[in-house]
This record gives C-alpha cells, sequence and structure tokens, in this order.
C-alpha cells in the first residue's frame, strides 16, 4: 500500500542555518506529493506541492522536488528563522480521496 | 471566505456523555474528511464523504459517527464518549476526485473526555 515516511524530530537549529527535512514514499502509480505546516495550536496548512516528476514545489523560501527515481521529496531551506518552528507533514494522494501523512518533523529554531 | 470552520474550539466531556462536531466549509468542496491527532501518531482518518448524503469509514471509525446533510457541513458525532477519544480533531476538504488537488483544514477541536 501507498506509505510515506519522514524523518523523526525533532529538529532543533539556530537561525539561519539550513534546514532539510527528509520525505520518502511508496506508491503504486504517479502521486501528488505536499508539505504542510502546523504552527502550534492551529490546524494544517499547505506550504507547497508538486504533482509530477521532476516538479519543484516553492513557498516562504522552502523548496521540494519530486525525485521518483528515489521516491524522495526533501523539504529544504536555506535560511530559517525562529518564525518557521512548526511541525512539518509531509503527504501524498494517489488516485483515490485518501491522503497519506507522515507523522510529522517538529522543528524548533534557536535565535 | 471562512475557509473551513470547526465548533466547538475545545470541549470537556465525562466519560458516557455525547456530543457533535461541526464542520462548515464555503468553498463549495464536494470531500470532506474528519481526522484525530494524537501525539506521536500524525493524522489518522475517522470518516470521509464524497458528496452530499455520503459517508464512509476511515481508520479508525469506532466509536464515531458522522452525517453530510448539506454538501458544505460535514458533522462528527461521538454517541459516549470515552477517554481514549480524548485528542485533537480536524476536519478538511478538498474539491473533488483530482490528485493534485490540496486538503484545506480547519482550525480543530480540542476534546478532552474525563
Amino acid at each position: 500500500g501507498n506509505s510515506v515516511t519522514q524523518m523523526e524530530g525533532p529538529v532543533t537549529l539556530s537561525e539561519e542555518a539550513f534546514l532539510t527535512i527528509n520525505c520518502t514514499y511508496t506508491a503504486t502509480g504517479y502521486p501528488s506529493l505536499f508539505w504542510y505546516v502546523q504552527y502550534p495550536g492551529e490546524g494544517l496548512q499547505l506550504l507547497l506541492k508538486a504533482t509530477k516528476a521532476d516538479d519543484k514545489g516553492s513557498n516562504k523560501g522552502f523548496e521540494a522536488t519530486y525525485r521518483k527515481e528515489t521516491t524522495s521529496f526533501h523539504l529544504e531551506k536555506g535560511s530559517v528563522q525562529v518564525s518557521d518552528s512548526a511541525v512539518y507533514f509531509c503527504a501524498l494522494r494517489s488516485g483515490t480521496y485518501k491522503y497519506i501523512f507522515g507523522t510529522g518533523t517538529r522543528l524548533k529554531v534557536l535565535a | 471566505n471562512a475557509g473551513v470552520t470547526q465548533t466547538p474550539k475545545f470541549r470537556v466531556l465525562k466519560t458516557g456523555q455525547s456530543m457533535t462536531l461541526l464542520c462548515a466549509q464555503d468553498m463549495n468542496h464536494e470531500y470532506m474528511y474528519w481526522y484525530r491527532q494524537d501525539p506521536g501518531m500524525g493524522l489518522r482518518l475517522i470518516h470521509y464523504s464524497v458528496g452530499e448524503g455520503t459517508t464512509a469509514k476511515g481508520e479508525v471509525p469506532d466509536g464515531y459517527n458522522v452525517s453530510r446533510l448539506k454538501k458544505q457541513n460535514f458533522l462528527l458525532g461521538l454517541e459516549s464518549a470515552a477517554p481514549s477519544q480524548t485528542s485533537v480533531y480536524f476536519c478538511a476538504s478538498t474539491p473533488g476526485l483530482a490528485i493534485s488537488y490540496e486538503q484545506y483544514f480547519g482550525p480543530g477541536t480540542r476534546l478532552t473526555v474525563t
């Protein structure tokens, strides 16, 4: 079946550090891939998405590239800020109603 | 547009009590979902609906019922609350079947069952 695996947290970084959160997936067909962010006390909100192989999604300085050959969709940001502290979820959708979410990675950025 | 709204935001129930969580969306979305979020377990799908008048079970449906009498509303009911149902509940919607569509989430309902 379809699945998403993302790195366990928490991830603690200093402000302006480089961020990578790994995400790999297993899916039949050609899924769409998503990164969602959840700030404390809030619901999930879409950060970026990619709908076909080699697409790069980007938003607010975050980027992720849909790599079919490695079944990966790693999230990166060149310089994190304290305001990026949140939980990040990788997700996929493949041909049905269902979205498959990873377990989330908590990021803490220190000033 | 308000997007996806949920009421109430917080609730404390005693074991055995019942309640209904309301989700409303103003985006004319076809599909709606209820999830629960527990520490270390990500999101788990409780029930979902692919259109007005339809509902279906997700991964963890036991102890919950749902109804979708109007396209914009999706209700989640707990008939006899148990402490294991203490969680944060999220509603989400998406326009329809195309896999490129993302989900839109509500702000959540934090439920405590004592």
